[in-house]
């Protein structure tokens, strides 16, 4: 599998503020995905990273407030904009070698939200 | 769209007996079926998982079966150990974003291995 870093590893952060994640691999993969793991809760998608193109949101997510970019194969960042506490989550990207290959996570990034 | 029922949200089982998850789907159309481990502060990690052309895969102390007619999957996992101890998620794929599997996930299953 990919060896998949991210950070900030954690941060805490002021209401207002916005926050820009990183998510690094160390080959190139076909697919980078986001997602959202609220406190004690399961994995939501909020987006595909799609590289060259803008990104697909899933509903209930839009791009104002988790703008994503992905510049190449190996790299993608969300920024989670205009914070509330509400956004206090842990963030993890995924990726995937090929289409149809096995997701891959990697460690988070903890946000809190004051 | 695609919705992942799991149950029990938590299990408690002996050291050395075994453990069973269940998910349901609700999208005949889904074909891949992945299972999760994500110990305290960890990231999810893939276990086992199970594509729809077979009804059965085994590794090791683990196994997951699927009935595509009934649209259910399960997780086995046998002579459980303390090292078991963790929360496990279920995940069918129903949809191809540029040709790649979007997950679904089930709500989470904590398992407690007492020794």
């Amino acid at each position: 599998s990919a060896v998949i870093s991210q950070k900030p590893s954690r941060d805490i952060c002021q209401r207002g503020t916005s926050l820009t994640i990183q998510c690094q691999v160390d080959s190139q993969v076909t697919m980078m995905f986001w997602y959202r793991q609220q406190p004690g809760q399961s994995l939501t998608l909020i987006a595909t990273a799609n590289q060259g193109s803008e990104a697909t949101y899933e509903s209930g997510f839009v791009i104002d407030k988790f703008p994503i970019s992905r510049p190449n194969l190996t790299f993608s960042t969300l920024t989670v904009s205009n914070m509330s506490p509400e956004d206090s989550s842990i963030y993890l990207c995924s990726v995937a070698r090929g289409l149809t290959d096995t997701q891959y996570f990697g460690p988070g990034t903890r946000l809190t939200v004051l | 769209g695609e919705n992942v029922e799991q149950h029990p949200s938590t299990l408690s089982v002996q050291e050395g007996d075994s453990a069973v998850i269940k998910c349901t789907y609700s999208d005949s159309a889904s074909n891949y079926f992945p299972w999760y481990k994500q110990e305290l502060g960890k990231r999810p990690q893939l276990i086992i998982d199970i594509r729809s052309n077979v009804g059965e895969k085994k590794d090791q102390r683990i196994a997951v079966t699927l009935n595509k007619t009934a649209k259910h999957f399960s997780l086995h996992i046998t002579e459980t150990q303390p090292e078991d101890s963790a929360v496990y998620f279920c995940a069918a794929s129903n949809s191809r974003i540029q040709g790649a599997q979007k997950l679904v996930f089930g709500q989470g299953t904590r398992l407690t291995i007492n020794p």
